[in-house]
């Protein structure tokens, strides 16, 4: 497709369980962005790739949250062990080339846990 | 740290009126700004981007400015129609750094 492609949409978990989400970036795009956002808040910076090299996870917020780029396009946000406080919208973006490009970004996928 | 701050939080206008949505950063060095548009279910769609050079940028109905000294920039609304409601956040993009980082955004409803 043309854009950043999310899935699942939606998903709910309970509470412990285990979660995966998927970022399919807009193809040619060499960075790719993770960020969490609350309800009524801005988004929250999680992790940055460029290719399949993650240079920055310094938002993520606990040793819970896992996120890679094997190839450097599809990228897998891993979630262990949810707790309530994880419930957010997770959104994912990619740009061009440079990190500072303007950044598309996918639908999201909101998270509710139980 | 910077940090991003939208007044209002909300805004409700009638239909056809000019607006203009707020937003503020305490540190100036930044090395663009950005203004996206959100709407429920969907994700945020960019609508104008300023580097840190320019003073302004227009799209269409939409003219966003830029004042890096003063840490403030606006997006003016003009001729504001039902199909503009949606939630409307800025973010920066520093010098050091590649990350966005956002205000928490203005709801802003058009009512017909």
């Amino acid at each position: 497709g043309a854009g950043v492609s999310q899935s699942p949409r939606y998903k709910v978990a309970k509470r412990g369980q285990d979660v995966a989400l998927r970022c399919d970036p807009i193809s040619g795009h060499v960075s790719l962005f993770w960020y969490q956002q609350a309800l009524g808040q801005g988004p929250e910076f999680l992790t940055y790739f460029q290719n399949e090299a993650q240079l920055d996870k310094s938002g993520l917020p606990s040793d819970r949250f896992f996120a890679e780029r094997p190839e450097g396009s599809v990228s897998t946000l891993k979630i262990q062990r949810t707790q309530q406080e994880d419930s957010a919208v997770y959104l994912c973006a990619s740009s061009l080339v440079r990190s500072q490009n303007i950044q598309y970004f996918g639908a999201g996928t909101r998270l509710s846990v139980l | 740290k910077q940090e991003v701050t939208q007044i209002p939080a909300a805004l409700s206008v009638p239909e056809g009126e000019n607006l203009v949505l707020n937003c503020s950063f305490t540190d100036s060095a930044i090395y663009n700004l950005q203004w996206f548009r959100q709407d429920p279910g969907k994700g945020l769609t960019s609508l104008l981007l300023i580097q840190s050079s320019q003073r302004e940028q227009t799209s269409g109905r939409l003219n966003a400015s830029l004042d890096k000294s003063s840490g403030r920039s606006t997006l003016y609304i003009a001729a504001s129609q039902p199909g503009d409601s949606a939630t409307y956040l800025c973010a920066v993009h520093m010098d050091s750094n590649y990350q966005l980082i956002w205000g928490a955004g203005t709801k802003l409803i058009i009512k017909p």
